[in-house]
């Protein structure tokens, strides 16, 4: 069965640090690895992913997928309180599965 | 208003009766979505479409139906509505980006 895996669950950091999330994945037919932020409503794209080692960035977030190793990482720099979601992970194979999320609170 | 849309917002029903949940988007996007998201399990895939008159279930099918005769029309109806399918409704659409709706809030009571 299709799983995608992100960790930590939840991170509290304080602004100003950097965060890596994490994002595996066991599907078959991979097609593409997509990365959201949901805050109190819908979750808000961020990336897409379907090519291996290339980087992704928008500002202070970048995302690299690793196909070789089935993972993707997401990280923030210098975070911010506005930082503060939940971060979610979903791989696009034969259908859409996302991950649990992972929880970010930026303190300031 | 160019975007996707989801009608209505917030619905409460009572078990056993039949709700439509409209999702409506103005892309033309193939590919449309259906998710529901509750505490601990996060975005369940129900059903998803990627074409007119083309749907496949996804993870969480059981007590749900699709329809898609137009592109830009995705309803989700619960033929008899249970306790268990209380949650919040997403309807997406997606090119080379998705695109979520704000959200159904529903409640069987």
């Amino acid at each position: 069965e299709d799983k995608v895996v992100q960790s930590p669950l939840s991170l509290v950091v304080h602004e100003g640090d950097t965060v890596t999330l994490n994002c595996s994945y066991e599907v078959t037919n991979f097609r593409s690895l997509l990365w959201y932020k949901q805050e109190k409503k819908a979750p808000t794209f961020l990336f897409m992913l379907t090519s291996s080692g290339i980087e992704k960035k928008s500002g202070r977030l970048s995302s690299i997928l690793d196909k070789k190793e089935l993972s993707s990482i997401l990280n923030i720099t210098a975070t911010q309180t506005g930082d503060s979601a939940i971060y979610l992970c979903a791989v696009f194979s034969n259908d859409m599965r996302f991950g649990a999320g992972t929880r970010l609170t930026v303190k300031p | 208003d160019a975007g996707i849309t989801q009608s209505p917002r917030y619905k409460i029903t009572e078990t056993g009766r039949q709700v439509t949940l409209m999702c409506h988007q103005t892309w033309s996007h193939s590919y449309m979505f259906w998710y529901r998201q509750d505490l601990g399990h996060g975005l369940r895939l129900i059903y998803y479409s990627a074409a007119a008159d083309i749907t496949d279930k996804g993870e969480v099918p059981d007590g749900y139906v699709v329809s898609r005769s137009k592109t830009e029309n995705f309803p989700l109806t619960l033929e008899s509505a249970t306790r268990s399918q209380t949650s919040v409704y997403f309807c997406a659409s997606r090119d080379s980006k998705q695109y979520f709706g704000p959200g159904t809030r529903l409640t069987v009571t």
